[in-house]
């Protein structure tokens, strides 16, 4: 079974521009989260999309967005980046969205120049 | 409240050695309790996981402890190897309604030496 996964997998940006990271989770899993990993912070939640419904939502700015599709694959955008966004962001999958069984994949580390 | 405390943050032990890594939290609505093991360059992968029903877990060469009353909850490595040199996370689910929002701690870094 394959796993959960992240495109890109790198990229390099400068501020003020926008990103569109994808994920695409575990078969048969309907649940995707995402999450910002950075030295300082750690691993912070960003949110969680559930049948294409946005389930719950981490503390972040409005610039942080995503959406997911019918087939379960996610996407996030973060718009007008700053330099404290380059972070590796990692998505997860979970069969179900009451379910804290998370399967993370390798992430997108996004360096924002 | 919705923090999660984990120390040490680096660890160092020999090959063989059980290294113990400890996490504590306030919020009692926390019911879901997982640890996870990063390599370099690689996301988290779950390791093991406990619920406050349970005092302790072991899963092969991990056990974890956890002790509801003082509100902490600990993952030891017996017969430490090299292979488990990575970073571990514990984190922490405020209840079913909380879905994926896991509360991480902030992280050990642990090395075990050949």
């Amino acid at each position: 079974k394959a796993g959960v996964t992240q495109t890109p997998r790198y990229l390099i940006k400068t501020r003020g521009q926008q990103v569109t990271l994808s994920c695409s989770p575990i078969s048969g899993h309907r649940s995707v989260s995402w999450y910002q990993q950075t030295p300082g912070q750690g691993l912070q939640f960003l949110f969680e999309y559930f049948s294409e419904t946005q389930r719950n939502k981490g503390n972040f700015p409005g610039r942080f967005s995503g959406r997911q599709f019918s087939n379960s694959r996610s996407e996030m955008n973060v718009s007008t980046l700053e330099l404290g966004d380059s972070a590796l962001y990692l998505c997860a999958s979970s069969l179900a969205w009451e379910y804290g069984e998370l399967f993370f994949g390798e992430g997108s580390r996004l360096t924002v120049l | 409240q919705q923090q999660v405390k984990q120390s040490p943050q680096s660890l160092i032990v020999q090959k063989g050695g059980i290294p113990i890594i400890n996490c504590a939290y306030e919020n009692t609505a926390f019911d879901y309790f997982p640890w996870y093991q990063q390599f370099p360059g690689k996301g988290p992968a779950l390791l093991i996981a406990i619920r406050p029903d349970v005092s302790e877990k072991k899963e092969g060469r991990f056990t974890i402890s956890f002790n509801k009353s003082a509100k902490q909850f600990s993952l030891h490595i017996m017969d430490s190897q090299p292979g488990d040199s990575a970073t571990y996370f514990c984190a922490a689910r405020a209840g079913e309604t909380s879905g994926s929002r896991l509360t991480f701690g902030e992280g050990t870094q642990l090395t075990v030496n050949p």
